[in-house]
Order: C-alpha cells, then structure tokens, then sequence
C-alpha cells in the first residue's frame, strides 16, 4: 500500500478563496483523522471519522471549516473563506481500528498558505 | 489547556551519547502513550508507545519509560545517531466513555532533536 496520500503538498491561496484539501487513507483503515500543525499549537485534531461517519469535530475551529468522507478511500477538508491565520501544515492519518494499541499512520501534509 | 505538554522546544546532544526527551500529561484517564517522529517535509511516523500498565519499553536504541504517578515521560535514544535529528512528538490517548475504544490521539508541541556528527 502507499499509504496515507494528500494533495496538493502546497496550497497558495488568497485570502477569502476556498480552500479544499484531499486524503485517501490507507485501505482498510476504518478511521481517519486530520489534524493541523502549527508552531504556538503543535499538532491538533480538528475532526474524526470512523467508517465513514464522522465522530468528534469538536477540534474544528469555526464554521468556516468542514470535512467529509463520502466513501472509505476519500476524505476533504474545507475551509470557506480562508483566512491568513488558517496557515498551517494539515495531516490526514489513518488507523486500522480505534483501539488503544495502534498507531496512526500519517500523510505527508499539505502546507497551505494564505495571504 | 495543553493536556500534553513538551517543555523543550529542541534538545542538541552529540553523537554517540544520549538523547532524553521529556512529556507531561495532565489527564489522568490517559492509558497509552506514544512517540512519534518528524523529519521535515514528511508526516509523523510511528516510534515506540507503552502502555499504562507497564513503566518501560524498549525497542533497540529507544526507550520509553512512564511514571504514572508523576504523569511523566520519556524517550531515551542510546547512543544518539545524527540520522535521529528530527522533531519529536509525545502522545496520549484514553479510553472513549462511549465505544470503550482508545480513538483520539492528543499530541503535545513536539522538541527539535538536534545531533551533532
């Protein structure tokens, strides 16, 4: 498997624009997880997904963002309209089973910049 | 609040000796703990975890210990190679009230491993 794959790996975009990032989670894996990572805030959880469904979005930060997974190999994260301060390199990961004894395997990023 | 705290932003240790980074936590229903390692321009990759029933795990030249009672710990890399340079990430997660299942993950800010050759 390739693993966990995100595009694009970089994303310049003028405030205001929507923003939508992709992940494809490893087959299989029944969660998937994006997080954001910042230097004040290290790496947060915005929102889970668990076959499917989403869990626990309470890591999202406003309404301006959103996250679906339509089926168990596709997963986007929106953000309507952007804002500088969503800058930040955004992981998906993925695991086969929520149990407290697997690890998360993670995508490369994607470094979104806004300005 | 920072459930996960990493105090040290980085850490510069030589070669060959040993590199100690540390991890506060501050919930106690956390029961598995992990490390994970950043290279830059990549994803987190998995390290080494220990669970709350153990205080010690190895796995080659890394190391973990836990003191529940302190909320501690740590990662332990004998002897230090300058190909472990990376940041390095501490991790908790606990018991979910609904599914009985261990499904978030909560990272701490991570600490900038340096070594030098």
């Amino acid at each position: 498997d390739a693993g966990v794959i995100q595009s694009p790996r970089h994303e310049v975009t003028e405030m205001g624009q929507e923003v939508t990032l992709r992940c494809k989670p490893i087959s299989g894996h029944d969660y998937l997880f994006w997080y954001r990572q910042t230097m004040m805030r290290g790496l947060e959880l915005l929102i889970y997904f668990n076959n499917n469904v989403p869990i626990d979005d309470s890591g999202m930060p406003e309404d301006r963002f959103s996250a679906k997974m339509p089926n168990a190999s596709f997963s986007t994260l929106k953000i309507q309209p952007s804002e500088p301060r969503d800058s930040a390199v955004y992981f998906c990961a993925s695991t086969p089973s929520g149990f407290m004894n697997t690890e998360a395997f993670f995508g490369q990023g994607t470094r979104l910049t806004v300005v | 609040d920072q459930q996960v705290k990493q105090n040290s932003p980085s850490l510069s240790v030589q070669e060959g000796r040993i590199s100690i980074l540390n991890c506060d936590y501050t919930n106690s229903m956390f029961d598995y703990f992990l490390w994970y390692k950043k290279y830059p321009a990549e994803g987190p990759t998995f390290l080494i975890s220990i669970s709350s029933i153990k205080d010690k795990n190895e796995d080659g030249r890394f190391t973990v210990f836990l003191n529940k009672s302190a909320k501690h710990l740590s990662l332990h890399i004998v002897p230090s190679q300058p190909g472990d340079s990376a940041v390095y990430f501490c991790a908790a997660s606990a018991l979910s009230g609904e599914t009985g299942g261990s499904e978030k993950l909560v990272f701490g800010k991570g600490t900038k491993l340096t070594v030098n050759p």
